[in-house]
């Protein structure tokens, strides 16, 4: 079955980065891609991203252009996300879910990163 | 890219019907027909009920249907449930390879 395992929860200071990961199976890796979409606390979801797997190429949401990198490798059917200069309101719970023609169908457990000084 | 509006709740009693608006703009769900739409229960991940603006995946009950009219979709639950309780958003495809979720409303079953 289709599957998405996200790493463990971070805590990190102010101006920190984080990088979290996507390991997916249960399918064939190149054949989707993958969003990621955050939830601060109490608050709604928010669209970061989209990394298509097959080109290699990434597409941010215009408030995370310059702050946030997605990355894969394919030999381990893991997607990367990377955001950078972190404050306390990147704090959240990141998904990443798997793209089928514009809306995700299956959805990672989500990490919970915590900026904290 | 600016959120899409949602209602911040909405309330129904078991057995009625309901609707959800997600109001937009000619960028976005004027635009296209895609538009989806998430059901989340606390401290779970959101879950896809309709997609293509009225598309239904498998398995998901047919009291859930979407429709939309100009820059605005809609969300409707026919036939409420107590399990129906949840938080919903829509999701809206934005141009340009990107996408944008309405702020979410908090479905309460009386």
């Amino acid at each position: 079955q289709v599957q998405l395992l996200q790493s463990g929860a971070e805590v990190k200071k102010p101006g920190a980065s984080v990088k979290v990961s996507c390991k997916a199976s249960g399918y064939t890796f190149t054949s989707n891609g993958i969003s990621w979409v955050r939830q601060a606390p109490g608050q709604g979801l928010q669209w970061m991203g989209w990394m298509s797997i097959t080109t290699g190429y990434a597409h941010y949401a215009q408030q995370f252009q310059g702050r946030v990198t997605m990355t894969t490798d394919t030999s381990t059917s893991t997607v990367y996300m990377e955001l950078r200069s972190l404050t306390s309101d990147d704090t959240a719970v990141y998904y990443c879910a798997r793209n089928v023609s514009g809306w995700s169908d299956y959805w990672g457990q989500g990490t919970l990163v915590t900026v904290s000084s | 890219q600016v959120a899409l509006t949602q209602p911040a709740s909405v309330s129904g009693s078991p057995g009625q019907s309901i609707t959800i608006s997600c109001t937009g703009a000619n960028s976005d769900v004027g635009s296209y027909n895609l538009v989806s739409w998430y059901q989340q229960n606390p401290g779970k991940a959101p879950q896809v009920i309709i997609y293509d603006v009225s598309q239904r995946p498998s398995g998901v009950s047919n009291r859930f249907s979407g429709s939309k009219s100009g820059n605005t979709a809609s969300l409707t639950i026919s036939g409420l449930q107590a399990e129906d309780e949840a938080d919903y958003y829509c999701c809206s495809y934005a141009g340009r390879s990107t996408w944008v979720f309405g702020g979410g409303t908090r479905l309460t079953v009386l």
